[in-house]
């Protein structure tokens, strides 16, 4: 067990509809990361927060947006939902928010189907 | 930009026998290396990293990883392979930005162990 907690585990929704993905780090940790895993793109950085500020942003869709909150929790929001959304959504915390010694750990992921 | 190449999709060895996982990385300096493999329906889990220093990092379950400069490589070993390591093996980069932190992930590499 990773200490990253992903809620849902699985989620199945329709096209165009809207849905948020919740993600709590690891006791200590201040960076979340959100990563996107689909078959045809592999595994793909789209946003890091730390400490409640945005720190960089990947191949993020503008449908989609994060938030980290107060108590270090993160959301991730999928909106007007298409087909080619249906992925594997991983989280991930680091205790650094910088590249040094900087070492995520990932959570089970939440896998979203879009019909 | 920064690459990662896992040359090998699929890989196929009999319970016992030595394995070796391939991965080259395009980076203007050394980045952080890092392999994570994914179980079936599981979240990623850090096998081993290397940030700096001596150049054989050992990590969980018996693996291993060799980083050579010359030939910008970081190949995953484990001696001895159980059918409990069936699974998929990724090799990531976190190229040491001045700001953000993102790993960039290789495509995978899928083992499979036959008895």
């Amino acid at each position: 067990d990773s200490g990253v907690t992903q809620t849902p585990k699985h989620l199945i929704t329709a096209t165009g509809q809207r849905v948020t993905l919740r993600c709590s780090p690891r006791s200590g940790d201040l960076s979340v990361y959100w990563y996107q895993q689909s078959l045809d793109q592999g595994l793909q950085f789209l946003i890091q927060y730390y400490n409640g500020e945005e720190r960089a942003k990947g191949n993020i869709l503008e449908r989609f947006s994060a938030q980290q909150f107060p108590d270090l929790h993160s959301e991730l929001n999928l909106s007007s939902l298409e087909l080619g959304d249906s992925a594997l959504y991983f989280c991930a915390s680091s205790e650094s928010g910088t590249a040094v010694k900087n070492i995520q750990y990932f959570g089970a992921g939440t896998r979203l189907s879009v019909l | 930009a920064q690459s990662v190449t896992q040359p090998d999709i699929h890989i196929t060895v009999s319970e016992g026998a030595s394995l070796e996982l391939r991965c080259n990385y395009s980076y203007g300096a050394t980045p952080y290396l890092f392999w994570y493999v994914q179980s079936p329906g599981q979240g990623l889990q850090l096998l081993l990293k290397y940030f700096s220093g001596d150049t054989l990092v050992q990590g969980i379950k018996g693996f291993e990883a060799e980083f050579k400069r010359s030939q910008s490589s970081f190949n995953l070993r484990k001696p001895s392979v159980h059918w409990s390591d069936a699974a998929e093996y990724f090799c990531a980069v976190l190229p040491i930005m001045e700001y953000g932190n993102k790993l960039v992930f290789g495509a995978g590499t899928i083992l499979r162990v036959k008895s």
